[in-house]
């Protein structure tokens, strides 16, 4: 079975600032890779995901995230955050071809003026 | 598409009453999943439909739970007798074509 560590619990950093936000998986087969986000009693919106072929993802509101097969990592990363990225992250896999979702225990990100 | 829609938003029961969560899905999309998010487990799978058959049940936590998937635009997950254990946010989302699952906005249980 696959599972998901977010080293994570919770991320304070400062607006403007980088982020890095880390997922590491574990799997004996091919998986597909996925960052959501959740905002305060909202549902998961998806930021991005990798599926295959090149191993930097971009996705929406200037995220983007490296597969590393070797390091079984999946990590986000933003060059600037605002205030508004405050929210929940979760990484989450599912075997290639297969539906289900295992995520991991999220990432609170708190970003401060 | 409006998104998955959830309903109710909010729900407060009391200790053994039958709770039903009801969930639509995006139109044309054919597979439904039910999770749960609690502070201690996360999110977890509870059950996965693929063309209104139910495919892995195996995260139902026990017989008090129970999930139907009548037709493609509509599922329940019935709680009955409900736990105050069970308080958590109950979220639906469906899926087209395995790469992508759209979240509903989830609804929050507590019981009492």
């Amino acid at each position: 079975a696959q599972s998901v560590t977010q080293l994570d619990s919770q991320v304070p950093v400062f607006e403007e600032a980088p982020v890095e936000l880390r997922c590491n998986y574990s799997s004996s087969v091919s998986v597909y890779l996925f960052w959501y986000v959740q905002y305060p009693n909202q549902g998961l919106q998806l930021l991005l995901k990798y599926l295959s072929g090149s191993t930097l993802v971009k996705g929406i509101n200037g995220f983007e995230a490296e597969f590393n097969k070797s390091q079984t990592s999946f990590h986000l990363r933003k060059p600037s955050v605002h205030i508004s990225d405050t929210a929940e992250y979760f990484c989450a896999v599912s075997l290639s071809g297969y539906s289900t979702l295992t995520f991991g225990k999220g990432t609170m990100l708190l970003v401060s003026p | 598409d409006a998104g998955v829609i959830q309903s109710p938003r909010h729900e407060v029961t009391e200790m053994g009453q039958e709770v039903t969560l009801r969930c639509k899905p995006i139109s044309g999309h054919n597979s439904l999943f039910w999770y749960r998010q609690t502070m201690m487990r996360g999110l977890e799978l509870l059950i996965y439909f693929n063309n209104n058959v139910p495919i892995d049940d195996s995260g139902m936590p026990e017989d008090r739970f129970s999930a139907k998937m009548p037709n493609a635009s509509f599922s329940t997950l019935k709680i009955q007798p409900s736990e105050p254990r069970d308080s958590a946010v109950y979220f639906c989302a469906s899926s087209l074509d395995r790469t992508e699952a759209f979240f509903g906005q989830g609804t929050r249980l507590t019981v009492v």
